[in-house]
């Protein structure tokens, strides 16, 4: 089982604010990903990370940017918030064929 | 038509039923299959995962796929109300394209 950590858990920001979500993993696994789900709603993959200095653009359009300088650290980073960007932010990493999930972290711009 | 169509419920059920839940797909590149189990405000929690077509047992758990149906099952065996979750099926395909499904609520009524 794959230890993913998200943080912070919770967070309730203005609208303006630069803010960034962070993610890290102990495995050492390579593959990496950031899905948005509103509640009740789907999932849906936003960015990911085959390696360090890969990233690309998920399904799902994003106004969010992520990095990828070290293996085990994939932060996400809004530039400027917005209500519309209230949802919860999950950060994945793969082993194999399957996808581990961090906690979550809930953004709510206010 | 979405890739992966699975019924969102909500499903209420009493404590010790048996629990069918089911996902469809129409890709037939999809070769890994996958349960997760979603408590509220939390990230998807990986249950079962199987990549042939029959039966995987884990506990009360058991895993189904028939790929000639493009069908896939979760049954739940004496079923509990800490069972009571969203339950997500997710599909891989061998280069590495991952769909999920957008979950079925299960709530056990004790």
């Amino acid at each position: 089982e794959a230890d993913i950590y998200q943080t912070p858990r919770y967070l309730v920001i203005g609208t303006g604010k630069k803010i960034t979500l962070e993610c890290s993993q102990t495995m050492g696994h390579d593959k990496m990903y950031w899905y948005q789900q509103d509640p009740g709603m789907e999932l849906h993959l936003i960015h990911y990370s085959y390696g360090v200095n890969s990233t690309e653009k998920g399904d799902l359009s994003s106004e969010s940017t992520v990095s990828r300088i070290r293996t085990e650290h994939f932060p996400l980073t809004l530039e400027s918030a917005r209500p519309s960007h209230t949802s919860q932010y999950l950060c994945a990493s793969t082993a194999g064929d399957t996808i581990y999930f961090g906690e979550g972290s809930w953004l709510t711009v206010v | 038509q979405k890739e992966v169509e699975q019924d969102p419920g909500p499903l209420s059920v009493p404590e010790g039923a048996i629990v069918s839940l089911n996902c469809t797909y129409s890709n037939s590149a999809f070769q890994y299959f996958m349960w997760y189990r979603q408590y509220s405000r939390k990230g998807p929690e990986l249950l079962m995962y199987t990549y042939s077509s029959g039966n995987k047992e884990d506990g009360r758990f058991t895993a189904q796929v028939d790929k000639s149906s493009k069908y896939i099952s979760l049954f739940i065996r004496d079923s509990q109300p800490s069972d009571s979750a969203t339950y997500l099926c997710a599909m891989k395909t061998s280069y590495d394209k991952v769909i999920f499904g957008p979950g079925t609520s299960l709530s056990v009524i004790p």
